[in-house]
């Protein structure tokens, strides 16, 4: 099985500032990668699948990137409400999660 | 609106069974592949189990195989998930998910039932 192996773990960081969360898989595959972002007691949300896809209602603040084993997430311009733990997962066959990235307020 | 709702939750002792139920809304789930995924208390997401549209194909994580029983009523449009032989390491929040476009990735969760499982 593929292994998702997220970093930071976690991270402290501004209002405004621009961050980048990694997610490195154990094998390459193409593009078949998620991002999800999850606030304390809520179920994760979708932001974007297939490395770029925007999903419907997301800030284009958030972008995703890469290809084959290194994939990473970018909040260009941090908002309060994206204090959050992001979630990579692997797609390209037994669906795998990263083990999260806390998003802290500094 | 696209609601996702689980029930069946509780504490349960060790060896014990739990059946979870997702109910869903505001789409039909015959249309679509359905997963349960768990968290832990304080830890990251593990996807579970999932389910073909009509139910065809299941797949299990190497942790649960044997033990869980995904299964789904389509004229109910209700998903299930049958633990048995439940240990204290299933304890967690359990969501049910809907999968995209044939794709394992999750854009509707449910609220999550938590089982606890302990002495």
């Amino acid at each position: 099985d593929i292994q998702m192996t997220q970093s930071p773990s976690s991270l402290s960081a501004s209002v405004g500032d621009r961050v980048t969360i990694t997610c490195r898989a154990s094998q390459g595959f193409s593009n078949s990668l998620a991002w999800y972002q999850q606030k304390p007691g809520k179920a994760p949300k979708l932001l974007f699948y297939g490395a770029s896809r925007l999903e419907s209602g997301v800030p284009s603040r958030f972008s995703g990137s890469g290809s084959g084993t290194d994939y990473t997430l970018t909040i260009s311009s941090l908002q309060p409400e994206d204090f959050a733990t992001y979630y990579c997962q692997s797609f390209y066959s037994t669906p795998t999660f990263g083990q999260g990235t806390k998003v802290e307020i500094k | 609106e696209v609601q996702l709702v689980e029930s069946g939750g509780g504490l349960v002792q060790p060896g014990g069974s739990l059946r979870l139920s997702c109910a869903a809304s505001g789409f039909t789930i015959n249309n679509y592949w359905m997963h349960w995924v768990r968290q832990a208390p304080g830890k990251g997401l593990v996807w579970v189990s999932r389910i073909k549209s009509d139910g065809s194909v299941t797949d299990y994580a190497d942790s649960v195989k044997g033990r869980f029983t995904i299964s789904r009523d389509n004229p109910k449009n209700t998903l299930y998930l049958q633990m048995n032989s439940l240990r204290v390491e299933d304890t967690a929040v359990y969501y049910c998910a809907r999968g995209v476009g044939g794709y394992s990735v999750f854009d509707y969760w449910g609220q999550g039932a938590l089982v606890t499982v302990s002495s």
